[in-house]
């Protein structure tokens, strides 16, 4: 069966400081990635989605990146976080053929201060 | 661009009674249409599905209607419970497409009260 890890749970960062949160996908191949960011009682904002290795697509100009190493990681950053960076962040896979929908991480909780 | 509307934002409803939330979506060449529980401090998880080939879908106390014409989808839950109490949120996407997007609802916090 198929699983998603994400890590950590949660996370505290002064402002200015470097940010890496990883996300895997086990049981699967060719998985559709995305990374969402969920401020305190709003709802899922697509930050960024990958349909395969090196491919990314940015939904939203931000202080964030992502990068795609390897076929079931996916890698959210940032070089100097802000406050505004602070939410939950949750990363999600597809099947590659797009027949189901998502499938959620259990999220990190990103608090800048 | 595409676009998800979803009401209401927040719903309390008795023990017992059933709840409703309703959504309605822009983009015609959407066909799959996914719910979403999440409670507090995790990630949403699907409880329910529809594609548009069914204009109905029963799983248990939750049920989910599609009407293609009006562009129009509805979450039902029967004999709420306790745990049912959660934000739901509904979305709509292509099955088949290469952004391979869901957009999302702004999402229903639903309160049971005992």
């Amino acid at each position: 069966s198929q699983t998603i890890h994400q890590w950590p749970a949660t996370l505290v960062q002064p402002v200015g400081s470097p940010l890496s949160l990883e996300c895997t996908v086990e049981g699967t191949s060719n998985p559709n990635l995305y990374w969402y960011r969920q401020a305190a009682g709003r709802g899922l904002q697509l930050l960024f989605y990958s349909v395969g290795i090196g491919q990314i697509s940015s939904e939203v100009p931000q202080n964030l990146s992502a990068s795609r190493p390897q076929d079931r990681q996916f890698i959210l950053s940032s070089k100097k976080l802000l406050l505004s960076d602070s939410g939950f962040y949750l990363c999600a896979w597809r099947p590659g053929t797009l027949r189901d929908g998502y499938t959620f991480g259990s999220g990190t909780r990103l608090t800048v201060v | 661009g595409e676009n998800v509307e979803q009401h209401p934002s927040t719903l309390s409803v008795q023990e017992g009674d059933s709840a409703v939330i309703k959504c309605t979506y822009s983009d015609s060449a959407s066909n799959y249409f996914p719910w979403y529980k999440q409670e507090l401090g995790k990630g949403p998880q699907l409880i329910i599905d529809i594609r548009s080939n069914v204009g109905e879908k029963k799983d248990q106390r939750i049920a989910v209607t599609l009407n293609k014409t009006a562009k129009h989808f509805s979450l039902h839950i029967t004999e709420t419970q306790p745990e049912d109490s959660a934000v739901y949120f509904c979305a709509a996407s292509p099955l088949y497409s290469s952004a391979s997007k869901i957009i999302f609802g702004s999402g229903t916090r639903l309160s049971i009260r005992p």
